[in-house]
């Protein structure tokens, strides 16, 4: 079955600074990668997501991009902000599964 | 618009006693259904997911069982708790264009 790896498990940066996450996943089936914003105490919810037909995806600071060879996905975060402090989280669901298989997750820290 | 709603937010059970949340979604038919458990300061574990009614896909061998009567119901039990079983309870619902939308969320804490 789908394996989803994420790195890396903590991610600290300054207010400002860019900040990347890492996945990488197991079946070459997988056609659907989101990725997932958790605050504390609270459920995730999307952010960002790619097809496997796209090379990569923007939404004003956050971007997500995929390389099918490589099988890994990336979320990049631009000009970060304090609000953006939460764990992240990766998914893949290899196509017609109807399987979303998380990673482990990131929590990030944007300091003041 | 299509929501999502889980119950209870939180309770805190005995070993050895039984659990039942539950969860329904609106606005939406047949969509695919989803339990899956958090751990304190940890990643989401699928528990169970459901394509139609009746059809229930368990990914993890345990003391948990799940079941959906209705088109947008789906239930989470257990005839039995142990303290391994508290954590993060969260129930999903996915349509035709993939993504997952999560429900808020149930904590348990079995003491």
């Amino acid at each position: 079955g789908e394996n989803v790896e994420q790195h890396p498990s903590t991610l600290s940066v300054q207010e400002g600074d860019s900040a990347v996450i890492k996945c990488t996943y197991s079946d070459s089936a997988s056609n659907y990668f989101p990725w997932y914003k958790q605050e504390l105490g609270k459920r995730p919810q999307l952010i960002i997501d790619i097809r496997s037909n796209v090379g990569e995806k923007k939404d004003q600071r956050i971007a997500v991009t995929l390389n099918k060879t490589a099988k890994h996905f990336s979320l990049h975060i631009t000009e970060t902000q304090p609000e953006d402090s939460a764990v992240y989280f990766c998914a893949a669901e290899p196509k017609g599964t109807y399987k979303y298989i998380f990673g482990t997750g990131t929590r990030l820290k944007v300091l003041a | 618009s299509q929501t999502i709603h889980q119950w209870p937010a939180t309770l805190v059970q005995p070993v050895g006693s039984p659990l039942s949340l539950e969860c329904t979604v609106e606005g939406t038919s047949n969509p695919n259904l989803y339990w899956y458990r958090q751990a304190a300061g940890r990643g989401l574990q699928l528990l169970f997911y459901s394509v139609g009614i009746g059809q229930i896909s368990s990914e993890v061998p345990q003391n948990l069982s799940a079941s959906r009567p209705q088109d947008r119901q789906f239930i989470l039990s257990s005839k039995k708790l142990l303290l391994s079983d508290s954590g993060f309870y969260l129930c999903a619902w996915a349509g035709s264009g993939n993504t997952i939308y999560f429900g808020e969320g149930s904590w348990l804490t079995v003491v």
